[in-house]
């Protein structure tokens, strides 16, 4: 069983173009995550939903809008792509940190390639 | 094989020896850490936590080390083997930003046959 699947895992698009990409997870979490990692592997938070709730929304072009339809989906929406978008995001979950764990799981990624 | 210093890019070790991966932390008041595991073309995987009450913790083949005087952590990997080739991130969380763990940049480590 898949505990955090993305879709799709490679996105070749052409600048201009609205994309986007799907996150679920089967885990039972209520926290989910939006993270873009560059060429040189830096992982940076971009967005957090806890329970549908937009907890988290780091310094990012208004081109991206998460949307979660319940607390198992998160979604990444592109407007406009640059070239600068290119990039692998990562959709994550976790538990509330109200316990001693407060690990995040990782979904496979999803690979963007504007050209 | 040891990184040096407070980030290496890049650790290359031999298969059997003993790694050690550095990472200095930027938040005095983070008191979670976690160390996270990246296989080429797959998303990041735990290996082990600390919190700030504790300055040692042992896993399977791994050892985490905290010194909270000098902001710094350590990944200890015992006999290391061509499996742990990867990436290494380790991560911080305080309490008071609950959600957010921030990563700090990579060390890509190599297994010598």
């Amino acid at each position: 069983d898949t505990a955090v699947s993305q879709t799709p895992k490679y996105l070749v698009t052409q600048m201009g173009n609205d994309k986007s990409i799907k996150c679920e997870q089967n885990l039972g979490h209520d926290t989910m995550y939006w993270y873009k990692q560059d060429s040189k592997k830096f992982l940076k938070i971009m967005f957090s939903y806890n329970n549908k709730e937009l907890i988290i929304n780091e310094t990012v072009p208004n081109r991206f809008s998460p949307k979660s339809p319940d607390k198992a989906h998160l979604n990444l929406h592109i407007n406009s792509l640059e070239l600068g978008d290119s990039a692998v995001y990562f959709c994550a979950s976790s538990q509330a940190r109200t316990g001693l764990n407060y690990e995040q799981y990782f979904g496979p990624g999803t690979r963007l390639t504007v050209t | 094989g040891e990184s040096v210093g407070l980030h290496l890019p890049t650790l290359s070790v031999q298969e059997g020896d003993n790694s050690i991966i550095n990472c200095a932390y930027s938040n005095s008041a983070s008191d979670y850490f976690i160390w996270y595991k990246q296989e080429s073309g797959k998303g990041p995987q735990f290996i082990i936590d600390i919190r700030s009450n504790m300055d040692k913790r042992q896993g399977q083949r791994v050892t985490v080390l905290l010194n909270k005087t000098v902001k710094h952590l350590s990944l200890q990997i015992a006999a290391t083997q061509p499996g742990d080739s990867a990436v290494y991130f380790c991560a911080e969380n305080f309490f008071a930003n609950d959600y957010k763990l921030s990563f700090g940049a990579g060390t890509t480590v190599t297994v010598r046959a």
